[in-house]
């Protein structure tokens, strides 16, 4: 099993829609968690970070966190031809391994105008 | 400019020849990390660093050796290139919430 768990994907949705991401994470120590966009040829770049359980809201982003089911996801509101993109979920164990990220594979988000 | 730099953006070597992979970021962040990333795989660790002379291994370090010598650059070099180790190179330094900030990336091919 992966450390780090993501929809196989790809993502198709319809502009305006409600695009929904999800990750799975094995290690029950991880105490911090990241969503990372990456559009193809480029670097992935943090869009989201969450540490306590609940929902945090960014503008059309929020990120959802439930340690005792070892979940995360990112949700999207109002998608837009621009958050096409492959999303990457990374988790840090903060107190062990020198908190390095741990990375699910992505998936692969479209939104069809 | 602010922020993390790599060089060379692109690379096209021969199998057997040595590489190095320069990493350089201006924000004085203590963590810096190197990951590849190819299809199927996601990105992968290969190296990390604490601090300047404070080096150590990922999940896929063989075939590759860091140094840090000083803290805003942490190069990364192939001593003797394989074509599986043909790849996009990402290094990163670390923010204080954890998170990641990423440079442009290499893209390597070893031929």
């Amino acid at each position: 099993q992966k450390e780090v768990e993501q929809n196989s994907g790809p993502l198709s949705v319809p502009e305006g829609a409600i695009a929904s991401l999800n990750c799975t994470y094995s290690d029950r120590g991880s105490q911090s968690f990241f969503w990372y966009r990456q559009y193809s040829g480029k670097s992935p770049e943090l869009i989201m970070f969450i540490y306590s359980n609940g929902d945090k809201e960014d503008g059309r982003f929020t990120a959802q966190l439930n340690k005792a089911s070892q979940y995360v996801s990112l949700l999207i509101r109002d998608s837009q031809p621009s958050d096409s993109a492959t999303y990457l979920c990374a988790v840090t164990a903060t107190n062990t391994n020198a908190g390095k990220s741990t990375f699910g594979d992505g998936t692969t988000l479209t939104v069809k105008p | 400019d602010a922020g993390i730099t790599q060089s060379p953006r692109y690379k096209i070597t021969e199998t057997g020849r040595q590489v190095t992979l320069m990493c350089h970021q201006t924000w004085s962040h203590s963590y810096m990390f190197w990951y590849r990333q190819d299809l199927g795989h996601g990105l992968r660790l290969i190296y990390y660093s604490a601090a300047a002379d404070i080096t150590d291994k990922g999940e896929v370090p063989d075939g590759y050796v860091v140094s840090r010598s000083k803290t805003e650059n942490f190069p990364l070099t192939l001593e003797s290139a394989t074509r599986s180790q043909t790849s996009v190179y990402f290094c990163a330094s670390r923010g204080g919430g954890g998170e990641l900030f990423f440079g442009e990336g290499s893209r390597l091919t070893v031929l």
